[in-house]
């Protein structure tokens, strides 16, 4: 089974800009999550989205949006880029069943650069 | 939920156990897991513990979960180089589709 794939593995993009990061679940994962990471913050939680619908969300600003596709595919959204955006974007899949063990499965990340 | 504690740091000898441990705030959280991230890589899961449990053992690692104090501990035996890593902890809520990660504790194995 192919694990969680994550594009690009690098951007650099410059303040005021916005970007799009795409994640692949693993076939039959319905619930993508998407976490920023950065050095002393530790992962921080952005949102969680299960059958293309937002079903739970972290504490960051409108500029971080997020969607998710019919194939579970979900692209994730920052607009007016800040230096402070600089991370390491994860995102991970489960299976999402309510109550239950959902083991999350992580992808490589995406290293976001703002200049 | 949100406020997960780890100390940022652990230096250890090979063949010494490590203790990382945690504190968490979420008295509804459900499972409690822990994490292991390499240079460069994804998160790992090494292991998890429900709720109502007060220890798990699987192998070299040993999980230790005080409710009541809501600390959780992650033992690792007979640590070796290759177990150098940073270790998350992390505790699942909201039916266990929202996850709250610590800062992490970076593990650094001398040999």
């Amino acid at each position: 089974k192919a694990g969680v794939t994550q594009t690009p593995r690098y951007l650099i993009k410059t303040r005021g800009q916005q970007v799009t990061l795409s994640c692949s679940p693993i076939s039959g994962h319905r619930s993508v999550s998407w976490y920023q990471q950065t050095p002393g913050q530790g992962l921080q939680f952005l949102f969680e989205y299960f059958s293309e619908t937002q079903r739970n969300k972290g504490n960051f600003p409108g500029r971080f949006s997020g969607r998710q596709f019919s194939n579970s595919r979900s692209e994730m959204n920052v607009s007016t880029l800040e230096l402070g955006d600089s991370a390491l974007y994860l995102c991970a899949s489960s299976t999402g069943l309510a109550g239950s063990h959902n083991e999350q499965f992580f992808g490589p990340g995406t290293r976001l650069t703002v200049l | 939920g949100e406020d997960v504690e780890q100390s940022l740091f652990l230096s250890v000898r090979e063949g010494d156990s490590s203790v990382i441990n945690c504190t968490y705030t979420d008295s509804s959280s459900t499972y409690l897991y822990w994490y292991k991230q390499e240079p460069g890589a994804g998160l790992q899961l090494l292991t998890y513990i429900f709720s109502n449990m007060d220890m798990k053992q699987d192998q070299r690692l040993t999980v230790l979960l005080n409710k009541k104090d809501k600390h959780l501990s992650l033992r690792i035996a007979d640590t070796q180089t290759g177990d150098s890593a940073i270790y998350f902890c992390a505790e699942s809520i909201n039916h266990g589709n929202q996850f709250y990660f610590g800062t992490g504790t970076s593990l650094t194995v001398i040999p």
